[in-house]
Parts: structure tokens; C-alpha cells; sequence
């Protein structure tokens, strides 16, 4: 009940497309949702974050959608570039627990 | 404004050593979290601290791990008698100490290879 389920493993995009990555979880207590970009040999980079509040949040190229009743959330990045080549995690929280459970990590490539 | 700073970046140890991981966190940020990564996988939540007090540990192995956060100083990871499965990317994070900020912000990691 703990565990967050992303995907796709890896993703290959070509340069100004849109990259879409997804989560889902099961814990209905969950109510803070942050994504992460890493770049290798990198500590994880806080991109955008989102409460269940609302549906959407766009940051720049980069918008969470958000589905409480499907209790799935994504990540879209448009118009990508190459410079978007990293790993990107979904990660969960709640409220007095604190502590991030992370989605396993998608494998972001931008062809040129 | 520095970021989360951790050190060593690189450890290496023999099975048996011991690891000493250190963090300090960020400016103004009393709370601090340890999470490992192996490769190719995601973050795991090791331990919570704040200052002088282990909040949650839940994700901590029950042997040979342990953590402080001192009142003065950086946070430790301690790891006795390391076994080559400990080898991994060693993270902390720290976040304000707003009791609504959820924002974790990570450092660079340790990366420790047990030989």
C-alpha cells in the first residue's frame, strides 16, 4: 500500500516532443506528490510538486496532471530538449509521516 | 546559498569496515532524511531526524546501521562491518522546519563500494 508504480522504465522522445511519464499509487493518504530530475552521478533535483487539491500545476514546459479517483498522477514535459536527458522519479508523501516513498524511475532520452 | 552538502563523495571500504556518511543540510533546515539508492532503482527511505531526536527509522536495517543528528554538526550515517550488499548511493535531503513543508532538497550522495 506504500509502494508507487511508474512508467514507462525508459522513454525515448524526439526533440520537441512531449515526454509523458505516469504514476499511480494506492495509499489514499498520500497528499503531496514531487517530481525529481537526476542526472548521472547526481543527487535528485526537486522539478514540481503537487497536492491533491487540484488537477493541474504547470511549471515552464513542465505540468503535473493530476487524477484523485484514478489515484494516478503524471508528468509532461513539452517541447523537449536533449538537456531533458535524465531520470526522472514520481514520489508520494503525507502529512505527519514526511518521509518520500519514490516510484522506481523512467529512463528519459531526447533524440536530437 | 549552498545546497545540501555531503561528504565523502566517493568511500571505499573492505567488507568488515566501518562508514562514516556525513550531511549537512541546508541553511535554515533542521530536518534531515537518508535514503539509499541502488543501481538502476529508485530512493529508499532509510531514517528522519531532527535535531538530537531519530524521528521515524522505519526504513533503517536493524544491524550495523545507525544515525545522529547532533545539536552542533553535521548528520552521520554510520554503517559498521559493511558487507559488499551495502554497497549503494547514500542520499540526505533536508527540509525547512515549517511543520507544512513537505520540500526535501538532496545532496550530491555518497557513493559507497565495499570491497
Amino acid at each position: 500500500q506504500q509502494q508507487v508504480k511508474q512508467s514507462p522504465q525508459s522513454l525515448i522522445v524526439q526533440k520537441g516532443g512531449i515526454s509523458i511519464i505516469n504514476c499511480a499509487y494506492e495509499n489514499t493518504a498520500f497528499d503531496y506528490f514531487p517530481w525529481y530530475q537526476q542526472f548521472p552521478g547526481k543527487g535528485p533535483a526537486l522539478l514540481i510538486a503537487i497536492r491533491p487539491d487540484v488537477s493541474e500545476k504547470k511549471e515552464g514546459r513542465f505540468t503535473i496532471s493530476f487524477n484523485k479517483s484514478a489515484k494516478q498522477f503524471s508528468l509532461h514535459i513539452m517541447d523537449s530538449q536533449p538537456g531533458d536527458s535524465a531520470t526522472y522519479f514520481c514520489a508520494a508523501s503525507m502529512q505527519g509521516a514526511q518521509k518520500l516513498v519514490f516510484g522506481q524511475g523512467t529512463r528519459l532520452t531526447i533524440n536530437p | 546559498n549552498a545546497g545540501v552538502m555531503q561528504n565523502p563523495r566517493h568511500l571505499v571500504r573492505r567488507r568488515g569496515q566501518e562508514a562514516r556518511l556525513r550531511c549537512s543540510p541546508m541553511k535554515g533546515h533542521s530536518h534531515v532524511y537518508w535514503y539509499r539508492q541502488l543501481p538502476e532503482e529508485g530512493l529508499k527511505f532509510m531514517v528522519y531526524l531532527q535535531k538530537e531526536n531519530i524521528i521515524d527509522e522505519s526504513g533503517m536495517p536493524k544491524e550495523r546501521f545507525s544515525a545522529e543528528f547532533p545539536k552542533e554538526g553535521p548528520s552521520i550515517l554510520r554503517i559498521q562491518q559493511v558487507v559488499r550488499g551495502d554497497s549503494a548511493a547514500y542520499f540526505c535531503a533536508s527540509s525547512p522546519q515549517s511543520g507544512n513543508s513537505y520540500e526535501q532538497y538532496f545532496g550530491p550522495g555518497t557513493r559507497l563500494t565495499v570491497t
